[in-house]
């Protein structure tokens, strides 16, 4: 059974500032999803990791994956309000054979970054 | 949003009653997924689709059904609701190739008294 872990739950921060959020996994997965949502709102895709060292960047956002760790990483630099949200992390079991068995997320981070 | 609707939106029912929330996409996907979402547990799969008729459990599955006769609607039914199963829903499709990905629905709050 997979097993997601992500920390930290709950973060605040300063706009400005830099900070990492991990995302562990116990078994082997063939990529990981990066989602982020708003209070009230769905998910909306951030980053879709598809191999052992997968580095990908949009904005302020940067997330990373290696696989051999199963660990995977978003950065947040020079951090603004609008990245407040909660984010999730969700690696997809090797053994799903073509994704049709469904994620496993991970509880969420949740981000406040204050002025 | 990318032709997944979800219905209802909000809904609130009695203990003991059942309750059905449609997912409907317009994709032509093969994949259909149903989460809960509650505080302090992130997202959790209830029952997921691989097609027509062709349904499997998920991890949280006890007290829902579902029922997949038509590739574009995906029905969850909680066959008699109980105030555990007060929940945010949220139903997803998924699309098989090496570039797959997951969408979702904008979810059903659901509210069992």
């Amino acid at each position: 059974e997979l097993k997601v872990e992500q920390n930290p739950l709950f973060l605040s921060m300063q706009e400005g500032k830099n900070y990492t959020i991990y995302c562990n996994y116990s078994t082997t997965s063939d990529r990981l999803y990066w989602y982020r949502q708003d209070p009230g709102k769905s998910l909306e895709s951030l980053f879709v990791l598809l191999s052992n060292g997968a580095v990908k960047q949009e904005g302020r956002l940067m997330a990373s994956l290696d696989t051999k760790a199963r660990l995977s990483t978003l950065h947040i630099t020079a951090a603004v309000h609008d990245l407040s949200a909660t984010y999730f992390c969700a690696p997809n079991p090797m053994y799903s054979g073509g994704g049709a068995d469904g994620l496993t997320f991970g509880k969420g981070t949740h981000l406040i970054i204050q002025p | 949003d990318a032709g997944i609707t979800q219905s209802p939106r909000h809904k609130v029912t009695e203990t003991g009653t059942p309750v059905t929330l449609r997912c409907h996409q317009t994709e032509n996907h093969r994949y259909m997924y149903w989460y809960r979402q509650d505080p302090g547990h992130g997202l959790r799969l209830i029952h997921y689709s691989y097609g027509v008729k062709d349904t499997d459990k998920g991890e949280v599955s006890d007290g829902y059904s579902v029922s997949r006769s038509k590739t574009e609607d995906f029905l969850l039914t909680l066959e008699s609701a109980t105030s555990s199963q007060t929940s945010v829903y949220f139903c997803a499709i998924s699309w098989p190739g090496q570039a797959y990905g997951y969408t979702f629905g904008s979810g059903t709050r659901l509210t069992v008294v």
